[in-house]
C-alpha cells in the first residue's frame, strides 16, 4: 500500500527561526512529490513540486529535497513569520495522472 | 485567467440525503480530480475525470459519482449521505496534452456537514 507520512503532526516555533517538515513515503517508485500549503478552512496553495529525476526545488525561503532512495522528503523554511503559520501538506504523485496521495500534513504555528 | 472555483462554500445535510457538489475548472484545463478532506487529515484520492469520462478511482463506495461536462466543469454527486461524509471536498484541475499531464490547481473547496 502506497503511504505518505509527516512528522511531526504539529510545530510551534518562535519568528525567526529556521525549521524542516518531514515527509516519508513507502513507494519510492514515485513520478513526483509536491509540498502544499493549505490555510484553515482553505484550499490547498502549491509551494514547491520536484520531479522524480530532481532531487531539489529552491522558491524564496522555501527548499524542499527529494531522497527516493531512503523515501524522504524535507521541506526547510528559512528565517520563519508569523505568516508562515498553516498547515503543510506532503504529496505524492506516483504515476503520471494526477492522481495525488497526501500526508495528514504538518500544522506549523510561528509565533511572534 | 480565472481560477478553480467550487459552490456552494458551505452546505449542511442529513443523513440519507443525496448532495451535489460543483467544480468549474481553470480556464485551457481538460482534466478535474476530486478529493475528500476530513478534519485533521490530508486530502484522499476520490476520482479524476478527463473529456467527460471517469478517469481513475480511489477508493471511495459507488455512492460516489460525478460528472464532467463538455465545457470541462464537474459535479461531484453523493446519495444516501453518513455522518463521515462531512469533510472539506476538494476540486482541482488540469491540462493533459499529448498524454502529458500538467500541474493541477486546487479550488477553495466545498465544506460539506451531515447532521
Amino acid at each position: 500500500k502506497q503511504e505518505v507520512t509527516q512528522i511531526p503532526a504539529a510545530l510551534s516555533v518562535p519568528e525567526g527561526e529556521n525549521l524542516v517538515l518531514n515527509c516519508s513515503f513507502t513507494d519510492s517508485a514515485i513520478y513526483n512529490l509536491q509540498w502544499f500549503r493549505q490555510d484553515p478552512g482553505k484550499g490547498l496553495t502549491s509551494l514547491l513540486l520536484i520531479q522524480s529525476s530532481q532531487r531539489e526545488q529552491t522558491s524564496g525561503r522555501l527548499n524542499a529535497s527529494l531522497d527516493k532512495s531512503s523515501g524522504r522528503s524535507t521541506l526547510y523554511i528559512a528565517a520563519s513569520q508569523p505568516g508562515d503559520s498553516a498547515t503543510y501538506l506532503c504529496a505524492v504523485e506516483y504515476n503520471a495522472g494526477n492522481m495525488l496521495t497526501f500526508g495528514g500534513g504538518t500544522r506549523l504555528m510561528v509565533k511572534p | 485567467e480565472t481560477g478553480v472555483t467550487q459552490s456552494p462554500t458551505h452546505l449542511i445535510k442529513t443523513r440519507g440525503q443525496q448532495v451535489t457538489l460543483r467544480c468549474s475548472s481553470q480556464s485551457g484545463h481538460n482534466t478535474v480530480s476530486w478529493y475528500q478532506q476530513a478534519l485533521g487529515q490530508g486530502p484522499q484520492f476520490i476520482f479524476q475525470y478527463y473529456r467527460e469520462e471517469e478517469n481513475g478511482r480511489g477508493n471511495f463506495p459507488p455512492r460516489f459519482s460525478g460528472l464532467q461536462f463538455p465545457n470541462y466543469s464537474s459535479e461531484l454527486n453523493v446519495n444516501a449521505l453518513e455522518l463521515d461524509d462531512s469533510a472539506l471536498y476538494l476540486c482541482a484541475s488540469s491540462a493533459r496534452l499529448a498524454g502529458a499531464y500538467n500541474e493541477q490547481f486546487f479550488g477553495p473547496g466545498t465544506r460539506l456537514t451531515v447532521l
